[in-house]
């Protein structure tokens, strides 16, 4: 079936590097890829989104870039903050865009 | 005002029992999610509503039911409760199909003992 895989499960930066997280998906019909912030003990928030018809795109320090013939996209953080510290989730549309699947997060800690 | 709400936030009750959570959303969205999230933050989708009307029902038991009395709530009730079903459910909306922004609640946690 359907599946979007995550990488890595942890990511641990210094206050100023970069953080990359990659994901692969496997169903070619996706069209839409967000990426959600999930702070602990709250409900995930949007903070990117990419459509197959655009490989990059970018909001402040945070870029996202897509690569649809490999089935890979990114999520790029420069200038870490500590504030950035959360679990970051990958997803992808599905089943005609009725719904999302998500990969399975990853733990982002930036340590000042 | 919240935009999506959910009651309560903690749930503690014992295996065999029925409980249910509240969603409600004020955003006007035609569009509302079930999700669960396991202890290892996998999340998962269980429910999707269009307009009051089913759309995806996944591989969830049948202990579990969505309802919809109108477009702004969508609770779900789940009967005979079992300790695999402790997670934190968290109830989602988008103003339109999943291609496009999902707004979250703050979750509900459920604790099954």
């Amino acid at each position: 079936g359907e599946n979007v895989e995550q990488h890595p499960s942890t990511l641990s930066v210094q206050e100023g590097d970069s953080a990359v997280i990659k994901c692969t998906y496997s169903d070619s019909a996706s069209n839409y890829f967000p990426w959600y912030k999930q702070e602990l003990g709250k409900g995930p928030q949007l903070i990117i989104d990419i459509r197959s018809n655009v490989g990059e795109k970018k909001d402040q320090r945070i870029a996202v870039t897509l690569n649809k013939t490999a089935k890979h996209f990114s999520l790029h953080i420069t200038e870490t903050q500590p504030e950035d510290s959360a679990v970051y989730f990958c997803a992808a549309e599905y089943q005609a865009g009725t719904a999302l699947i998500f990969g399975k997060g990853t733990t982002l800690s930036v340590s000042s | 005002d919240t935009a999506v709400s959910q009651t309560p936030k903690y749930l503690v009750t014992q295996m065999g029992n029925d409980k249910s959570i509240k969603c409600e959303q004020n955003l006007g969205h035609d569009t509302m999610y079930w999700y669960k999230q396991d202890s290892k933050k996998f999340l998962k989708i269980m429910f999707s509503y269009n307009n009051k009307e089913l759309i995806i029902n996944e591989t969830v038991p049948n202990r579990f039911s969505p309802k919809s009395p109108d477009k702004a709530h969508l609770n779900l009730h789940i009967n005979s409760l079992e300790l695999g079903d402790s997670a934190v459910y968290f109830c989602a909306t988008s103003a339109g199909q999943a291609s496009s922004e999902q707004y979250f609640g703050p979750g509900t946690r459920l604790t099954v003992t």
